[in-house]
């Protein structure tokens, strides 16, 4: 069974600097994995989706990447904003399990003035 | 892209009792999901809705307690019956696009409380 992790579990950091958001899956046979953003109180926004055949994608400020042989997933977003300010999670889509996605549990990010 | 409307947003409720929540997808969709989203935990896959069909259950989920219908493409219901103070969650219905690229979209999500 596919099994999502991410780390770190919360990150609090100043307005303007970068922040890295990492993803690992333990079934490397996905079709896609995508990126979302969860508010509070609020439904999930997509952020990014990257096909199991491309290594990266970029949206903006976001950039995902994607290496499949490691397990791992890792969101950039550039010069932080106190907007960014959310839980993100990242999603696994597998093989024998189309259109069904495996959660992690999330990094709620808070960005400080 | 798709566009899920999902009623109602919240509620409270009586233990005992139960609640239907409504989906609505603003075009035809592949497929539609049900998640469950426990206070402080990430999404769990309750049920995939099939169309004019039973609901395919994931392990741990049940018919008699979440029975679901999908009338259409773009509808669907999830009933949680029965409720507990276990139930409390946000639950979320998603949207499945198959085509060239897999995307999945979701509605704002239901905040159930249970007393």
């Amino acid at each position: 069974k596919q099994e999502v992790t991410q780390i770190p579990a919360a990150l609090s950091v100043p307005e303007g600097e970068n922040l890295v958001l990492n993803c690992s899956f333990t079934d490397s046979a996905i079709y896609n994995l995508q990126w979302f953003r969860q508010d509070p109180g609020k439904g999930l926004t997509s952020l990014l989706l990257i096909q199991s055949s491309q290594r990266e994608q970029t949206s903006g400020r976001l950039n995902a990447s994607l290496d499949k042989s490691s397990g791992r997933s890792t969101l950039y977003i550039a010069a932080s904003q106190p907007g960014d300010s959310a839980t993100y999670l990242c999603a696994v889509e597998t093989t024998d399990s189309w259109g069904k996605f495996q959660f992690g549990a999330g990094t709620q990010v808070v960005v400080t003035p | 892209s798709a566009v899920i409307s999902q009623k109602p947003s919240r509620d409270i409720c009586q233990r005992g009792t139960s609640l239907t929540i409504q989906c609505q997808v603003d075009s035809q969709v592949t497929m539609m999901f049900w998640y469950r989203q426990q206070p402080g935990q990430s999404l769990t896959l309750i049920a995939t809705a099939n169309q004019g069909s039973e609901a395919t259950y994931e392990s741990g989920f049940v018919i008699d307690k979440f029975p679901i219908s999908r009338p259409n493409l773009t509808f669907s219901t999830l009933t949680v019956s029965n409720m507990s103070p276990e139930d409390s969650s946000i639950y979320l219905c998603s949207a499945f696009l198959a085509g060239v690229v897999n995307i999945q979209y979701f509605g704002a999500g239901t905040r159930l409380s249970v007393l």
